[in-house]
Formats: C-alpha cells, structure tokens, sequence
C-alpha cells in the first residue's frame, strides 16, 4: 500500500514550457487535491476533484489546468510555466468529505523551479 | 472566508518538556473540523491529529493533545515529553464540514517551527 505518490519529485523548467505533474493514490479514495506551498506560507489549494471525471476551483487555479480520467490518478498540468508558479506542489486524497474518511492524507511534494 | 493564525513563526522546547502551540481561526461555519499537521525536513505533510467541532472532548494521539475552545476560535496543540523527532514545522489547518463550492479544501496556517534542544 503505497499510499499517495507523485512523479517527478524535482522538475526544472523554462518559462512557457509545459508540463504534467501526476498523483496515484491506491486507497480508493474518492477525493483528490493539489496543493501549492510557497516559502513562508501555509497550503493554498489549487484545483480539487470529488470523484472521477469531475474538477473544480480552489483559491489559486490560474495558470493551472486538472483531468481526473481514472479514479486513482490526479494530474495537473501548466500549459505555459512562469516563474510565479516555482513551488513546492502537494497531492491529497481522502475517502470521503464529511464522516468516517475526511481527513486528507497527502504525497510527498514536487519541487518545480521555473526560470 | 476562512482563515487561520499561527501568531509563534518559531518555537523552542528543551527535550522532554511540553510546548505548546497556538492557533486561531475565523469562520462564520457552526460545524467544521480541525487539523495539526507536520512536516518534516523531508517536506512530507503528516496528520498529527484532528478534532470535529461538535466533539467537545479534545482529542489526543499518544503525546499529542489539543486544545479546541470553540467559543474563542482557537485550536492549541500540545506536546509532552518532547523528542528530538517533533522538530518540524507545524501547521494548523482548517476545513468547513460540509461541501461549499470553492471551500472543499483545507485552509492552512503559515506554519510554527519547533525547534527541539537536546
């Protein structure tokens, strides 16, 4: 039971390249997350996905793009990367919202340097 | 909108004492849940421990206990019998019990680092 992962755990890219970062969860979680952790700052939430083929909004999605095509995968993607997407980025899953299974557990972080 | 306070960017404990460490938060929700979480060095996010908000027992996990004084809006974590391994940051986090649209994930404090002296 792995758990949540995420490749590649460090990416380096030039601005107005793109990119895919993925995250497997294999404990049939039915919610997903992508987070965004900046130097000096707490989480912030990008996009989030409540079941497969479903997508929505958190408080920072611009320049960010999500597809959740199997149940076990997450992906995000940056289209044209800028330097104000460098970050640490936090994949999370959890059962369900509310009830038995809310609290998230999240993988291990990817490192993306944009320059 | 939500949003939460850890007011001690730093703090430091001698080995096999207890700290504590504070958070506050803002919400106009009745029914919610809250979360400490550390991470390591390694940069991994781990679940320390969670309280819903129509608990009135504070939860403990082992030397972890909290805090939750839901009048006031705030949400210590406490340490005892503090270990070389607590050293991390601690972050406080926040998530409103039902779906609100935009407001489905975890809202975070910046973060307290703990610093532990041998």
């Amino acid at each position: 039971n792995a758990g949540v992962t995420q490749t590649p755990k460090f990416r380096v890219l030039k601005t107005g390249q793109s990119m895919t970062l993925l995250c497997a969860q294999d404990m049939n979680h039915e919610y997903m997350y992508w987070y965004r952790q900046d130097p000096g700052m707490g989480l912030r939430l990008i996009h989030y996905s409540v079941g497969e083929g479903t997508t929505a909004k958190g408080e920072v999605p611009d320049g960010y793009n999500v597809s959740r095509l199997k149940k076990q995968n997450f992906l995000l993607g940056l289209e044209s990367a800028a330097p104000s997407q460098t970050s640490v980025y936090f994949c999370a899953s959890s059962y369900s919202f509310s009830g038995v299974g809310y609290e998230q557990y999240f993988g291990p972080g990817t490192r993306l340097t944009v320059t | 909108a939500q949003t939460v306070t850890q007011s001690q960017p730093e703090m430091s404990v001698q080995e096999a004492e207890t700290v504590t460490l504070s958070c506050t938060y803002d919400t106009s929700e009745s029914d919610y849940y809250l979360f400490w979480y550390k991470q390591p060095p390694s940069r991994q996010m781990i679940l320390v421990i969670r309280q819903e908000a129509y608990k009135q027992q504070n939860a403990t996990e082992n030397r972890f206990s909290v805090n939750f004084q839901k009048a006031a809006k705030s949400f210590s974590l406490k340490i005892s019998d503090s270990q070389l391994g607590d050293a991390a940051m601690y972050f406080c986090a926040y998530r409103p019990m039902y779906s609100g649209g935009g407001a489905d994930g975890l809202t975070f404090g910046k973060g307290t680092h703990l610093i532990i002296q041998p």
